[in-house]
């Protein structure tokens, strides 16, 4: 089984709309990470969590938000869906020995 | 202020040598990565250097100047499969800060 694990990994909604991507781990580490990948723009951090009780804005944090619900979940909502957040959304977490990063499969939103 | 520099596209023909080059700025040093990444996957760890010198893994190896802010990517004996994108990324603290990810270089691998 893959070690962070990302649902849903394709999703088509209408601009306005609420959504939620969620991201789950066994690889036992605190940090947590969500990313937004455009062409061209490469990985933009959008949030991050260093453990359960730590949330941080990334440099793109506008029009999201997140939940730390364990160790092992972190999950990423759009409040109010638009059009530019389409992308490749990517979910990680980091080890704090060598600050190596593992990263989930990836979820495709389009937004209409 | 952290900043990251990478060509954004390469071509290289199957077989030969290609050398990925990646400087940075950033406030703090611990470490980079490179990663490779194929199109519309996951990013996954290639190498990891900390100290000034040359890590060889096989077909690839990294290398780093800190006193420069310059890391290299070396791949040999290319391949089809290694057309990828490849980001370069570094750690600027002690661990307290997350990782600053270049845009990456798109590596195009022809015959």
């Amino acid at each position: 089984d893959a070690d962070v694990t990302q649902t849903p990994r394709n999703r088509i909604t209408k601009t306005g709309k609420r959504i939620m991507l969620e991201c789950s781990q066994t690889k036992g580490h605190d940090r947590m990470y969500w990313y937004r990948q455009d062409p061209g723009l490469g990985l933009r951090l959008i949030y991050y969590s260093f453990d359960v009780k730590d949330i941080n804005k990334g440099e793109i944090s506008d029009g999201y938000s997140v939940s730390r619900q364990a160790q092992a979940k972190f999950s990423l909502s759009l409040e109010s869906a638009i059009p530019n957040q389409t992308a490749l959304y990517f979910c990680a977490t980091e080890d704090t020995t060598y600050y190596e990063q593992y990263f989930g499969p990836g979820t495709r939103l389009t937004v209409t | 202020g952290q900043n990251i520099d990478q060509p954004t596209e390469m071509t290289a023909t199957e077989g030969a040598i290609v050398q990925i080059n990646c400087t940075y700025q950033t406030s703090g040093f611990n470490g980079l990565f490179w990663y490779q990444q194929h199109a519309g996957e996951a990013p996954t760890f290639l190498s990891y250097n900390v100290l000034d010198g040359l890590e060889e893994k096989g077909r690839f190896s990294s290398f780093l100047s800190r006193s420069k802010g310059y890391s290299y990517l070396l791949l040999k004996e290319l391949q089809m499969k290694d057309s990828a994108s490849y980001l370069c990324a570094v750690t600027p603290h002690s661990g307290n800060t997350p990782l600053v990810f270049g845009k990456g270089t798109r590596l195009s691998v022809i015959a």
